[in-house]
């Protein structure tokens, strides 16, 4: 089965830009979407499709998906971004897709 | 506004089964496909269960096969996890969550609900 791999945990001071990667056997193939989940809460959704953003998402929220690597990026980090961040993709590979999560990385602001 | 509020959740033995439910309001509920997604105690994301607009195409994680299945009944507006043979590594937190296509196996997840909590013990 598709595994993806993340970072357990990613640090950055406020202002600065955190990177959140997400590999995977050439995920550059797939489209790799992103959940940001705050303690307590839902998941949501902060990118789809390698790059598009949802409506109310900030545009400091990008990502981009090459190779055997996906990236979230966030710049200008705020207080409020500190949350667990994961990817997904489908796995095709079978007659019955099935959607593949990351560990899960978590951000802190320091 | 989009709202999806699960039921069903509680604590049952190991080998016994379980039904959750999830009404979905806000949107046209046959257009979209939906999901079950659960979350264990402090760990991460893991998909459980798929089932498309028109029930025609259904997935299920490994983890799960044989022993639950996913229904929805587009009439009443509603989702359905049917858990029998339950075991513990089933505790869980349980997402009722909707599709952003028609289809479960692709496109993201754009909607969560808050979750019914399941414990499997004895």
């Amino acid at each position: 089965s598709y595994v993806l791999t993340q970072p357990p945990s990613v640090s950055v001071a406020p202002g600065q830009t955190a990177r959140i990667t997400c590999g995977g056997n050439n995920i550059g193939s797939k489209s790799v979407h992103w959940y940001q989940q705050k303690p307590g809460q839902a998941p949501v959704l902060v990118v789809y499709d390698d790059s598009d953003r949802p409506s109310g998402i900030p545009e400091r929220f990008s990502g981009s998906n090459s190779g055997n690597t996906a990236t979230l990026t966030i710049s200008r980090v705020e207080a409020g971004d500190e949350a667990d961040y994961y990817c997904q993709v489908w796995d095709s590979s079978s007659d019955h897709p099935g959607a593949v999560f990351g560990g899960g990385t978590k951000l802190t602001v320091l | 506004e989009v709202q999806l509020v699960e039921s069903g959740g509680g604590l049952v033995q190991p080998g016994r089964s379980l039904r959750l439910s999830c009404a979905a309001s806000g949107f046209t509920f046959d257009d979209y496909a939906m999901h079950w997604v659960r979350q264990a105690p402090g760990k991460g994301l893991e998909w459980v269960s798929g089932i498309s607009w028109n029930s025609g195409s259904i997935g299920y994680a490994d983890s799960v096969k044989g022993r639950f299945t996913i229904s929805r009944d587009n009439a009443k507006n509603s989702l359905y996890l049917q858990m029998n043979s339950l075991r513990a590594e089933d505790t869980a937190l349980y997402y009722c969550a909707k599709a952003r296509t028609y289809s479960y196996g692709q496109g993201p997840v754009d909607y969560w609900g808050q979750g019914t909590l399941v414990t499997v013990s004895s």
